[in-house]
């Protein structure tokens, strides 16, 4: 089975550009995450979807961060404009709806210059 | 506020032998634990889960251990490959409002030596 697949792996902007990062979950996995793991920290949530609904977007920066979920499938993260601060490893995960487990993705690692 | 964190940030150990990372949780409330490991650029991989009716679950050459008194968490990891070289990080389920949240710990790097 295809794990989840995240484009592009790695991507260097200058602060106030902006960016947008593709994930595509696993087969018939409802549930869709998107966290950010900054430099020696574990992975922080930023949105959760269920479907094409937002489930939990409560730690997401919504002044400079957003994200769809159009179709139900594969979602964008969006970053506009980007800050220094923001350079992170951006993880994608999905899971089953009603089960725990959830699957990363390799990441996108973004540098902001 | 509540959080997952790690007593030990790197650890070293020779291959062969047995490794034990250990994590503490704050949230009583947790139901559901899991480790992840992750290699230099990758992602985290899925390694072991227990949920908080378990005190113990194994895997292959992993045993996850729960103590709900003293909400202390470990994965030991048996006769340890250069492979198991990573990052690992235990994270506790928050469930908020019925949904899952995994909260993640800062992580603690093994390294073992041939």
């Amino acid at each position: 089975e295809a794990g989840v697949a995240q484009s592009p792996r790695y991507k260097i902007i200058e602060k106030r550009q902006s960016v947008a990062f593709w994930c595509n979950p696993i087969s018939g996995h409802a549930t869709l995450y998107w966290y950010q793991q900054i430099l020696g920290q574990g992975p922080k949530l930023l949105i959760q979807f269920q479907n094409n609904g937002v489930v939990d977007d409560s730690q997401l920066p919504k002044d400079r961060f957003s994200a769809e979920r159009l179709k139900g499938v594969d979602s964008t993260l969006k970053i506009q404009p980007a800050k220094l601060e923001d350079s992170a490893v951006y993880l994608c995960a999905s899971s089953l709806v009603g089960r725990d487990t959830q699957y990363f993705g390799p990441g996108t690692r973004l540098t902001v210059l | 506020g509540e959080s997952v964190g790690l007593h030990l940030p790197t650890l070293s150990v020779q291959e062969g032998d047995n490794s034990i990372i250990n994590c503490a949780y704050s949230n009583s409330a947790s139901d559901y634990f899991i480790w992840y490991k992750q290699e230099s650029g990758k992602g985290p991989q899925f390694i072991i889960d227990i949920r908080s009716n378990m005190d113990k679950r194994q895997g292959q050459r992993v045993t996850v251990l729960l103590n709900k008194t003293v909400k202390h968490l470990s994965l030991q990891i048996a006769a340890t490959q250069p492979g198991d070289s990573a990052v690992y990080f235990c994270a506790e389920n928050m469930r908020d409002t019925g949904f899952q949240k995994l909260v993640f710990g800062t992580g603690t790097r093994l390294l073992v030596s041939p």
